[in-house]
C-alpha cells in the first residue's frame, strides 16, 4: 500500500449498532486525524494523534473513541451509532504535529445510519 | 468563535481566471491551507501561505494578508478537470486545522 487506506468504502449500520473505522499509513507520519465532512459544513475535527500512544479531543469528540497503539494505525469507533452520525469520515495524517505540516487524505468512509 | 468564510459556489469558463476568496477569524494563525475536493474523493493539497504575499505554483496561485485576514486561491487557464470544491483552512493557536465549507467551482465550456 501507498499513502493512507481507510476501510470499509462504505456501510449502512442500524442505530445503536457499534462500528470501527479503520485507517492505516504506510508514510511513517507522526500525526494522524479524523474528520467528518457533512454537506455545508467544513471538515470538522473529531479525534487527532500527535504520536503513537497519545491522542486528544477535537471540536465534534462526542460519541467517537480512537487509539494510536501503533505509528500506522488509527482507528475510530462509535460505540452506539445514532443517526446524526451518517457522514463521511477522513483519515488524515501529517508528518509532524504543527505549523506547515501538510495533512494527507485517505479516500473516506461513507457511512449511514439508521 | 473561530470562522471561515469562502462563497459556496461560483461559475467560470474554461480557459478563463477565476479568483475564491477565504476570508476568516480565528484563535491565532499560523499558515493557511488550500486544498482541492473533487466530488466523492478526497481533499488533496494545492497550497500553504504562512508570509503575506502571493505564492505561484503552475496555473495556481495563493494570496495572504494576515492583517486583513484574507487569503485567494487564482487559478488561471482554467480547465475542466479544475471542477471542484476548493477548501480554505487556517492553522489556529493549536496547530489545528479549522476548514471553511469549500467553494464549488463549475467550469462551462
Amino acid at each position: 500500500i501507498a499513502g493512507i487506506t481507510q476501510a470499509p468504502t462504505s456501510q449502512i449500520l442500524a442505530a445503536g449498532r457499534r462500528m470501527t473505522l479503520r485507517c492505516t499509513q504506510d508514510m511513517r507520519h507522526n500525526a494522524m486525524y479524523w474528520y467528518r465532512q457533512d454537506l455545508g459544513l467544513g471538515l470538522r475535527l473529531i479525534h487527532y494523534s500527535n504520536t503513537a500512544g497519545t491522542t486528544g479531543k477535537g471540536e465534534v469528540p462526542d460519541g467517537y473513541s480512537v487509539s494510536r497503539a501503533n505509528t500506522d494505525d488509527f482507528p475510530l469507533t462509535l460505540a452506539s451509532a445514532v443517526p446524526s452520525q451518517t457522514s463521511v469520515y477522513f483519515c488524515a495524517s501529517s508528518l509532524l504535529a504543527g505549523e506547515e505540516n501538510t495533512q494527507y487524505f485517505g479516500p473516506g468512509t461513507r457511512l449511514t445510519v439508521l | 468563535g473561530q470562522n471561515i468564510d469562502q462563497p459556496t459556489e461560483m461559475t467560470a469558463t474554461e480557459g478563463a481566471i477565476v479568483q475564491i476568496n477565504c476570508t476568516y477569524q480565528t484563535s491565532g494563525f499560523n499558515g493557511l491551507f488550500w486544498y482541492q475536493q473533487h466530488a466523492g474523493e478526497a481533499p488533496t493539497f494545492l497550497s500553504y501561505n504562512v508570509l503575506d504575499g502571493l505564492e505561484e505554483k503552475g496555473r495556481f496561485s495563493s494570496f495572504l494578508s494576515r492583517s486583513k485576514g484574507y487569503s485567494y486561491l487564482l487559478l488561471k487557464e482554467l480547465q475542466m478537470k479544475d471542477s471542484a470544491s476548493y477548501l480554505c483552512a487556517v492553522v489556529d493557536s493549536n496547530y489545528q486545522l479549522i476548514w471553511g465549507a469549500g467553494t464549488k467551482l463549475i467550469i462551462k465550456p
